[in-house]
């Protein structure tokens, strides 16, 4: 079983849509969680980081954290063509000291 | 201007050659990391530095070697003993706050190809 799981997509959706992508991850006792854009071709860049249960909110990105069901989900309002990339979920396990990245969710936000 | 530069851009080894990767930052992160991202999949870690002159094997560590001696630098060599070394190779670094609550920030990528 992998550490952290996302669908591979593509994942389509129409300009001004609401994306959202998912992510499982197997240790319970993980704490945080993150997601990571990445153009084709560039390296991850860090949009949103969540520590605990429920929503947070940063501009069109919302993170939302369930630890009962060990399910963290990006959702992305007023989709963009710009947001058209590959968003990868990590997690850090519990003795702190690994990150795990899910293959990531390829995003495609038509105009 | 703080950031992660990673060096070269490309980087093309023959059968047989040891390579080595540059990785600097300028951010005063405590950690460094180095990924491997191969197409479609997720990123895997090969070694990782908490503190100058230690470092960790990472998952897939067979093959590489690494350096921490000084805060700033963790260059990379792919040693002839890593059988499929074409790859895209990112560099990474974090503050060590504690509680998990350390964000990785990565360079621009070294994309590696062997002839």
């Amino acid at each position: 079983q992998k550490e952290v799981e996302q669908n591979s997509g593509p994942l389509s959706v129409p300009e001004g849509a609401i994306a959202s992508l998912n992510c499982t991850y197997s240790d319970r006792g993980s704490q945080s969680f993150f997601w990571y854009r990445q153009y084709s071709g560039k390296s991850p860049e860090l949009i949103m980081s969540i520590y605990s249960n429920g929503d947070k909110e940063d501009g069109r990105f919302t993170a939302q954290l369930n630890k009962a069901s060990q399910y963290v989900s990006l959702l992305i309002r007023d989709s963009q063509p710009s947001d058209s990339a590959t968003y990868l979920c990590a997690v850090i396990a519990r003795n702190f000291n690994k990150f795990y990245f899910g293959s990531g969710t390829k995003l495609n936000v038509k105009p | 201007d703080g950031g992660i530069t990673q060096s070269p851009k490309y980087l093309f080894r023959k059968e047989g050659q040891n390579v080595t990767l540059s990785c600097e930052q300028n951010l005063n992160h405590d950690a460094m990391y180095w990924y491997r991202q191969d197409p479609g999949q997720g990123l895997r870690l090969i070694y990782y530095s908490q503190i100058v002159n230690d470092f960790q094997k990472g998952d897939i560590a067979e093959g590489y070697s690494v350096s921490r001696e000084k805060k700033e630098s963790f260059p990379l060599t792919v040693t002839s003993a890593q059988k499929n070394p074409t790859a895209f190779y990112l560099c990474a670094s974090s503050l060590l706050l504690g509680g998990g609550r350390d964000e990785q920030f990565f360079g621009p990528g070294t994309r590696l190809t062997v002839l």
